[in-house]
This record gives structure tokens, sequence and C-alpha cells, in this order.
């Protein structure tokens, strides 16, 4: 079965570093999607891509945050510099479409000390 | 504007026993509605889907789930649970052909007793 695979699963890291994970999405999928997930907020969506081009990043704080797909079997979600607060697993899914159902990877596993 | 309300954020069944997972929605136009599975370390996976046609949706795992318009509810149930149900399940919404997001319900975490 084809999978999103996403690196790294786990991150630990001190706060005021950068912070970069990557997703590789299904082949033929033109949408990709950011999660957030916490115990407070639970799946939050930071940001989707469709065709590589950003369509919504309102869910993700602007000053830190930052999605890009420099091609199309490439997103990244890039963190600089990190807090605590950003302590969460990240999720990336794709899918054919924006309201189609989303493949998710196994997320990303994120610890700010 | 689209939500999702799911009903419980805990629901604890006897191995066995019937399982109903509650879910509301709202929406403007017709939606799209699924529902989602996470096991712990896990990313979510699809357990069903409705776009249009029967109302009666059959997914894997001998779950199924009922779209009825008329309460806006999209209830998952299994006739008999199974240990290896245990796990977070998600309710999820979309406008349908030409919408742009897909909205999540907060979860509810199946327990299942032996």
């Amino acid at each position: 079965d084809a999978r999103v695979t996403q690196t790294p699963r786990h991150k630990v890291t001190e706060m005021g570093q950068e912070v970069t994970m990557r997703c590789q999405p299904i082949l033929g999928h033109n949408t990709v999607f950011w999660y957030r997930q916490t115990m407070m907020q639970g799946l939050e969506l930071l940001a989707y891509f469709r065709n590589r081009a950003p369509l919504d990043d309102s869910g993700m704080p602007k000053d830190r945050f930052s999605a890009e797909m420099p091609d199309a079997t490439l997103a990244t979600l890039k963190i600089q510099p990190s807090e605590p607060r950003d302590s969460a697993v990240y999720f990336c899914a794709s899918a054919t479409g924006s309201n189609q159902p989303q493949h998710f990877g196994d997320g990303t596993r994120l610890s700010i000390l | 504007a689209q939500s999702v309300t799911q009903l419980g954020s805990h629901v604890s069944v006897s191995e066995g026993a019937l399982v109903l997972l509650r879910c509301n929605y709202s929406s403007s136009v017709p939606p799209y509605l699924f529902w989602y599975v996470q096991y712990p370390n896990q990313g979510l996976q699809l357990l069903l889907k409705y776009t249009t046609g029967a109302t009666l949706v059959k997914g894997i795992n001998g779950f199924e789930a009922e779209f009825k318009k008329s309460e806006t509810s999209f209830h998952l149930t299994k006739p008999s649970a199974h240990m290896s149900d245990a796990a977070e399940y998600f309710c999820a919404v979309s406008e349908g052909p030409g919408g742009f997001k897909t909205i999540f319900g907060a979860g509810t975490r199946l327990f299942v007793k032996a």
C-alpha cells in the first residue's frame, strides 16, 4: 500500500533551535495537509497545499512557522525559533483533492525543552 | 460554516457489545462525511466515507455509519466490539465537490473491556 512518509518520527531539541519536519506524500496526490495534535487542542489544521501552491495557512503562527513544497514529492514544515509550546505531534496527510479522504503519515513527535 | 460535534469524549463498552459513537454535523451544502480511526502512535486511517447515494455506509473492520439528513447525524456503529477496536475515532465533514476544507471533530476514545 502507498503511504505518506514523515521524517523524523521523533525530535527532541532545545528552545530556540530550528526544527524541520519532512513529508513525502503519496505519488499522484495533489493536496497536502499539515496538522498539529495535542491533548488540549486536539487536531488542528496548520496549512494545506494544492498542486504545491499554499491554499490556506491561517492555522499557522506566521512569525515562527513556515510550510513549503519544493517539489511534488516533498513538503516541509519549519519552526524557527522553536518554543516549548510547540511540543506536539505533527501530521502530514495527502489526498487526491481537498475534500477527498486523507491519508496520514505516522507523525513527528516533537518535544521542545 | 461547517462544524462537527462528537458526543462523548470517552465511550466504554464490553467486548462483544454494540459500539455506538455519535456525530452531528452542520453544513450549508450537501456534505461529504468521514470517520477515521487513530491507534496509538499512528496517524489517522479512513474507516468509511459518505459522499452521495446510499445512506448506510459500510467501512472496514465491521464498522458502518448511517447518514441521516433530517437529524444532521452520521453515527458510527459496530454490532460486536473487539479488544482491537480500542482507539480514538474522529468524525469529519467537508463541503462536497468544490469544498476546500475538511473539519475534524474532537474525537471519541473507545475503551473495550474484557
